[in-house]
């Protein structure tokens, strides 16, 4: 069985700091890991995704996740938050064998100005 | 093709009503997908499709719904004698084959309110 656990509800930082949305998961198999955002409304729109290859993997508005393997972790980053981040994220995992994705419960990002 | 379309984007009904929305996907998708979403939480799987096959449904998915996807192109998800408790966010996706390459692309959902 897969899952994904997200602890933090919401996360709050101060424009120009530095983020991190934590994200660890359970597979049977070898992991394929996604980033997705949601603003209010709408769907869901995909910021990144590990496969194979590097553990830092970079994506869209200048997030990066950081794959442990050893921790079962994978936790969304930016080095400089921007008000306009602020949105609800999720995280979400596929056992190379499954044939669906699995969402944890998201997290809400706030970035104050 | 500009996305995953979902028609219609509000839906609100009276109880025990019956209730049908649409999904038509990326074109040269062959997989789709259902999901739900409740106010402050994450998608919940449904269902989905390769082509025009239902492969996998949800317990979630009870005798009152019902998923189809004729001619493996747009899909329909219909819900009979709607209750209180299937007020949700109808989230429908699509992707080519297991969508390991790059997750899938989701609609913008159908909000379905029974009151």
């Amino acid at each position: 069985a897969q899952s994904v656990a997200q602890p933090e509800d919401q996360v709050n930082v101060a424009e120009g700091n530095p983020l991190t949305v934590k994200c660890t998961y359970s597979v049977s198999g070898n992991p394929y890991l996604f980033w997705y955002v949601q603003y209010p409304n709408r769907g869901l729109q995909f910021l990144l995704k590990y496969i194979t290859g590097d553990n830092l993997v970079k994506g869209s508005y200048g997030f990066e996740a950081e794959f442990n393997k050893s921790q079962t972790s994978f936790h969304l980053k930016k080095p400089s938050a921007l008000v306009s981040d602020s949105a609800l994220y999720f995280c979400a995992v596929r056992d190379s064998s499954a044939s669906k994705i699995i969402f944890g419960s998201g997290t809400r990002l706030s970035i104050r100005p | 093709d500009t996305g995953v379309s979902q028609d219609p984007r509000h839906k609100i009904t009276k109880r025990g009503q019956n209730v049908t929305f649409r999904c038509d996907p990326i074109s040269e998708h062959n997989r789709l997908y259902w999901y739900r979403q409740t106010l402050g939480q994450g998608p919940e799987f449904l269902t989905y499709f390769q082509n025009e096959a239902q492969l996998e449904k949800s317990r979630l998915l009870s005798d009152r719904f019902s998923a189809e996807r004729p001619k493996g192109s747009f899909s329909t998800l219909e819900i009979q004698r709607t209750e209180q408790g299937d007020s949700a966010m109808y989230l429908c996706a699509s992707s080519l084959g297991p969508g390991a390459s790059g997750g899938y692309t989701f609609g913008s959902g159908t909000r379905l309110t029974v009151v």
